[in-house]
């Protein structure tokens, strides 16, 4: 069965070092993968999703990157992390190969605090 | 812009009865919707699926409406129970954009014994 691991599950950062949070899923080939972020309260906002390795789609022009340097692992990055950047960062993935129906499948998120 | 809205404000019922979760949307063209159970600190969990040209979808105590002309849907959890207090999110996947899947802000429902 396919898994999805997303860590750390929390994490403190001071205002302007950098941050780097991954995810991997287990069990399935060639995914389509996504970051979303959720502020206290708020809904989820899709920040990039990736259809295959290298091929990434930014949502939100904004203070943070992604990578997929292998076909079943996300990376999202930032260089300086502001305090905007505070948020519950949730990874997930979904059957790619063009398949339009299928669901979502989340990691169980990373609480960031950038203080 | 695509906008998708849910009721802000929390839900309460009583256990046992139906609960009503509604979710509409603008300028979209759907592909399809989905609804999701999100518990406090834990990523969302898919629930059901409805295409554009389907009207209803159920799954044991869960049902879900697709209105394409109100630009709608509606959920319901039928006998519903404690367990069932989360948050609840719909998702809309559009025409040209189906590897993208957009959220509404949730529906949190609290059922009291």
């Amino acid at each position: 069965s396919q898994t999805i691991h997303q860590w750390p599950a929390t994490l403190v950062q001071p205002v302007g070092s950098p941050l780097s949070l991954e995810c991997t899923v287990e069990g399935t080939s060639n995914p389509n993968l996504y970051w979303y972020r959720q502020a206290a309260g708020r809904g989820l906002q899709l920040l990039f999703y990736s259809v295959g390795i290298g091929q990434i789609s930014s949502e939100v022009p904004q203070n943070l990157s992604a990578s997929r340097p292998q076909d079943r692992q996300f990376i999202l990055s930032s260089k300086k992390l502001l305090l905007s950047d505070s948020g519950f960062y949730l990874c997930a993935w979904k059957v790619g190969d063009g398949v339009i129906n299928s669901p979502l499948h989340f990691g169980n998120g990373t609480r960031l605090t950038v203080t | 812009s695509q906008k998708i809205e849910q009721n802000s404000e929390a839900l309460n019922i009583q256990e046992g009865k139906t609960a009503t979760l509604t979710c509409n949307y603008t300028n979209y063209s759907p592909a399809y919707l989905q609804w999701y159970r999100q518990d406090p600190g834990r990523g969302p969990v898919f629930l059901l699926l409805i295409r554009e040209n389907e009207k209803e979808k159920r799954k044991e105590r869960l049902k879900v409406t697709f209105d394409t002309t109100l630009k709608q849907s509606l959920f319901h959890i039928t006998a519903s129970q404690p367990a069932d207090s989360a948050t609840y999110l719909c998702a809309l996947s559009f025409s040209g954009g189906y590897n993208k899947l957009i959220f509404g802000a949730g529906t949190r429902l609290a059922v009291h014994p």
